[in-house]
């Protein structure tokens, strides 16, 4: 079974900074799909970045980038100049590349406070 | 824009009482999710369902059935509501691609129960 482990309950940043979420996972398979997935305190889940296992080159949306070292079965997400908005729970998931309906595998969240 | 909604953000129940968590998506999706959100637990699918009718079991199904009577909705549904259930429920919808493994889930608002 796949398992997603995020060791950072908690991390703070100052507003225009950089911060680092932390992600490691455990799978057996080659080809998987890994997401950061962010939930502001109104708690509407939305999808930030993905990454697909066969890709080498780290995914990136805006302030938002991806170090995924397959390898290390590791997946932490930068954010650049950090803002207010970006004050949210943030999930690392797991999916396996497989066609059909497939669940997310959730590490335990990072909440991350922005501080102005 | 994808919309899931979900029909209370707040519900309170007494023990034993069944309980009824509906989800709508307006964007002809295949495939609906339920999970449940716990701190320091993340997110863990309860029940998914790929089509009308059809439902299939996740990792937490215990205490919990599903009803997928029509493609927009899924119910969740506590047959004899415990404390231990108390807890924020997602659903989540997604379109089933015919020629690609990855489908995008949309995440409802959330509902908090509480089972006193």
């Amino acid at each position: 079974a796949q398992t997603v482990t995020q060791s950072q309950p908690e991390m703070s940043v100052q507003e225009a900074e950089t911060v680092t979420l932390s992600c490691t996972y455990d799978t057996s398979e080659s080809d998987y799909y890994l997401f950061w997935y962010k939930q502001p305190p109104s708690r509407q889940m939305i999808l930030v970045i993905r990454q697909e296992a066969y890709k080498q080159q780290n995914a990136t949306e805006n302030r938002f980038s991806v170090n995924f070292q397959k390898a290390a079965k590791s997946f932490s997400l930068k954010i650049s100049d950090s803002q207010l908005g970006d004050a949210a729970m943030y999930f690392c998931a797991y999916r396996r590349a497989i066609q059909g309906a497939q669940k997310l595998v959730f590490g335990q969240g990072t909440r991350l406070t922005i501080n102005p | 824009d994808v919309k899931v909604t979900q029909s209370s953000r707040y519900l309170v129940k007494r023990t034993g009482e069944k309980v009824f968590l509906e989800c709508v998506q307006d964007m002809d999706h295949e495939n609906m999710f339920w999970y449940r959100q716990d701190p320091g637990l993340g997110l863990r699918l309860i029940y998914f369902s790929y089509d009308v009718k059809m439902k299939e079991k996740g990792d937490i199904p215990e205490g919990y059935s599903v009803s997928r009577e029509k493609k927009e909705r899924f119910s969740l549904i506590l047959e004899s509501a415990s404390t231990n259930q108390t807890s924020m429920y997602l659903c989540a919808s997604s379109l089933s691609l015919p020629h690609s493994v990855f489908d995008e889930q949309f995440f409802g608002p959330g509902t908090r129960l509480t089972v006193l």
